[in-house]
């Protein structure tokens, strides 16, 4: 079965930290994708990465970058020098390569970035 | 282009009424989605369309859930005879599925719904 585990559930820091948000999945299948949401107060689901089971190329975007290590299920995400507006809660989710559907959420990590 | 929109936002019913959500969906996206979210927990997936045909519905919740895409673009989520337990974020989201490989689904704002 497919399961996704954040095992942060609250995260405090001050403006300006780096801060990592751990991502660990199980699954059989040998493809599959892996995402970031990002969940502000609002509600939406804001897209951030989607990234297949067969690139496992860290990749940065601004101030995120992703760290995926299939040796360790692992698909982590840092922000470095945390903005206020970085506040939310943070989703990854698992879905398989042949219907890339029904995601698999973990059940958030919430950050708070203080000023 | 306009995201994927739902309405409404919010919904407060008595126990036993039935409600129905709206979802619109980006345009030109052939697949839609609905999931429900309760505090504290991530986004659970219910049923999906493409296009007009419901793919999957095993994981909706009871018989009381049900969920239309007629013409293929907007869809409804009708929940039949309410209970407090249905109280809750509905998400839909949205994507442009391209022939086998995974796509990026887009999500509406959710509609909430508490049950009293």
């Amino acid at each position: 079965a497919q399961k996704v585990t954040q095992a942060q559930t609250e995260i405090s820091v001050v403006e300006k930290e780096d801060v990592t948000l751990d991502c660990v999945y199980e699954t059989r299948d040998t493809t599959y994708y892996l995402f970031w949401y990002k969940q502000p107060p609002s509600g939406e689901l804001v897209f951030l990465i989607r990234r297949n089971s067969f690139d496992e190329q860290n990749e940065i975007s601004g101030r995120y970058s992703w760290n995926f290590q299939k040796s360790t299920s692992s698909f982590n995400f840092t922000i470095t020098a945390s903005q206020v507006v970085d506040s939310a809660v943070y989703f990854c989710a698992l879905s398989d390569w042949e219907a890339g559907t029904a995601l698999i959420f973990g059940k958030g990590t919430t950050l708070s970035v203080s000023s | 282009d306009t995201g994927v929109s739902q309405d409404p936002r919010h919904k407060i019913t008595k126990r036993g009424q039935n409600v129905t959500f709206r979802c619109d969906p980006i345009s030109e996206h052939n697949r839609l989605y609905w999931y429900r979210q309760t505090l504290g927990q991530g986004p659970e997936f219910l049923t999906y369309f493409q296009n007009e045909a419901q793919l999957e519905k095993s994981r909706l919740l009871s018989d009381r859930f049900s969920a239309e895409r007629p013409k293929g673009s907007f869809s409804t989520l009708e929940i039949q005879r309410t209970e407090q337990g249905d109280s809750a974020m509905y998400l839909c989201a949205s994507s442009l599925a391209t022939g086998g490989s995974g796509n990026t689904i887009y999500f509406g704002e959710g509609s909430w719904l508490t049950v009293v």
